[in-house]
């Protein structure tokens, strides 16, 4: 029973596409994050939803939205793709946000390309 | 600015060896957190171990310790008897009581027959 779930777990596409990767917690967690992997294995994180309300955005493109349609759900939304940005995205959740030191689950990741 | 480096972008041990991998951090903040994340070839991410900088005893948990030094901004990550289940991707990570994350570019370790 997988505890934090992403799909699609790769996805090709072309330039200047709209696409969307789905992200689901079955934890109960109150936050979720989004994770940039780049091609050095830098993890970055994007943003991070808690009690579905923004908490940080590390100033990443607007063309990179979230939605959270509820707290099990953190989804990320990507539109006119560029060659950039393709990399692993991963989707995380967590208990606790505010300097708990709560462990973080990881979903798999997907990896995008952009061609 | 919090940094997170990891000087060893790749080792290799023989199996049942103990293998250290460095971590080394820059922040101004005195309460935070530190971590060591495990990714196997499946792209998982595992929390393998976690330390509180308030607490001065190293984190254990069974062949995984931690050698904490916080003056010197210092974090590694010890694995005993090493198996071929540890071959993986090792990425040391910060995190701050904004919870924001930080990680390293990663370790990437081999255990070898």
């Amino acid at each position: 029973d997988t505890a934090v779930s992403q799909t699609p777990k790769y996805l090709v596409t072309q330039m200047g596409n709209d696409k969307s990767i789905k992200c689901e917690q079955n934890l109960g967690h109150d936050t979720m994050y989004w994770y940039k992997q780049d091609s050095k294995k830098f993890l970055k994180i994007m943003f991070s939803y808690n009690n579905k309300e923004l908490i940080i955005n590390e100033t990443v493109p607007n063309r990179f939205s979230p939605k959270s349609p509820d707290k099990a759900h953190l989804n990320l939304h990507i539109n006119s793709l560029e060659l950039g940005d393709s990399a692993v995205y991963f989707c995380a959740s967590s208990q606790d946000f505010v300097g708990q030191g709560t462990e973080a689950f990881f979903g798999q990741g997907t990896r995008l390309t952009v061609v | 600015a919090q940094t997170v480096t990891q000087s060893q972008p790749e080792m290799s041990v023989q199996e049942a060896e103990t293998v250290t991998l460095s971590c080394t951090y820059d922040t101004s903040e005195s309460n935070y957190y530190l971590f060591w994340y495990k990714q196997p070839p499946s792209r998982q991410m595992i929390l393998v171990i976690r330390q509180e900088a308030y607490k001065q005893q190293n984190a254990t948990e069974n062949r995984f310790s931690v050698n904490f030094q916080k003056a010197a901004k210092s974090f590694s990550l010890k694995i005993s008897d090493s198996q071929l289940g540890d071959t993986a991707m090792y990425f040391c990570a910060f995190m701050n009581r904004d919870d924001k994350i930080i990680f390293g570019k990663g370790t990437r370790l081999h255990i070898l027959p």
